[in-house]
């Protein structure tokens, strides 16, 4: 079945460092990637999508990479803040045309000033 | 302006009781989902309603019944609460269906505890 695999460790950083957050999935070929923030007690907020044909995609300081052959997303925070301090969440699509997103377990970034 | 919000924002209850959450968006959209999200933070569909049509009802145990009375509401009702249910339910909408390319809105969630 589909899997979808984050870090469930939460990563700590210091502020002003670059964050990299890892999206692994297993028995699927999606044709798109999002990723998503979410802060405690609130609802998820679409961040960035990705298209298989695309190898990165780039949103002010988040940079998205898509490598079909190794399964994998990488998500960046450039030059960190504490204000970047949430948990961060892959989606895959589903298979057909339900707009089915699985999403992964999400990692936990904090950021320290 | 609240995008999509959710009713109730918490949900307490004893075993056994019946209980409904409500959902509206004022996006727009065609497409409405519901979510659970369990103590893991797994974000798990449950449903999904595009113009009022059920179009994904993953295994939910049948306790579980949307109801989408238009394109902007889209309700849950519970029957039979167990504890197993307490879990944070996430309402979100998508313009449309579009294999997955189309970005979803989210709720605030409503935190339903079973006791």
């Amino acid at each position: 079945s589909q899997k979808i695999e984050q870090n469930s460790e939460a990563l700590n950083i210091q502020e002003g460092k670059t964050a990299t957050l890892t999206c692994n999935y297993t028995n699927y070929s999606p044709a798109y990637l999002q990723w998503y923030r979410q802060d405690p007690g609130r609802g998820p907020v679409f961040l960035l999508l990705i298209r298989e044909n695309e190898k990165e995609k780039r949103k002010e300081r988040l940079k998205v990479t898509f490598d079909t052959t190794l399964k994998q997303s990488l998500f960046h925070i450039t030059a960190s803040q504490p204000a970047d301090s949430a948990t961060y969440l892959c989606a895959l699509h589903g298979s057909g045309n339900t707009g089915k997103l699985i999403f992964g377990q999400g990692t936990t970034l904090q950021v320290k000033p | 302006d609240t995008a999509v919000s959710q009713t109730p924002k918490y949900l307490v209850t004893q075993m056994g009781n019946d209980k409904s959450i409500k959902c509206e968006q004022n996006l727009g959209h065609d497409t409405m989902y519901w979510y659970k999200q369990d103590s893991k933070k797994f974000l798990k569909i449950m449903f999904s309603y595009n113009n009022k049509e059920l179009i994904i009802n993953e295994t939910v145990p049948n306790r579980f019944s949307p109801k989408s009375p238009d394109k902007a509401h889209l309700n849950l009702h519970i029957n039979s609460l167990e504890l197993g249910d307490s879990a944070v339910y996430f309402c979100a909408s998508s313009r449309g269906l579009a294999g997955g390319q189309e970005t979803q809105y989210f709720g605030p969630g409503t935190r339903l505890l079973v006791l």
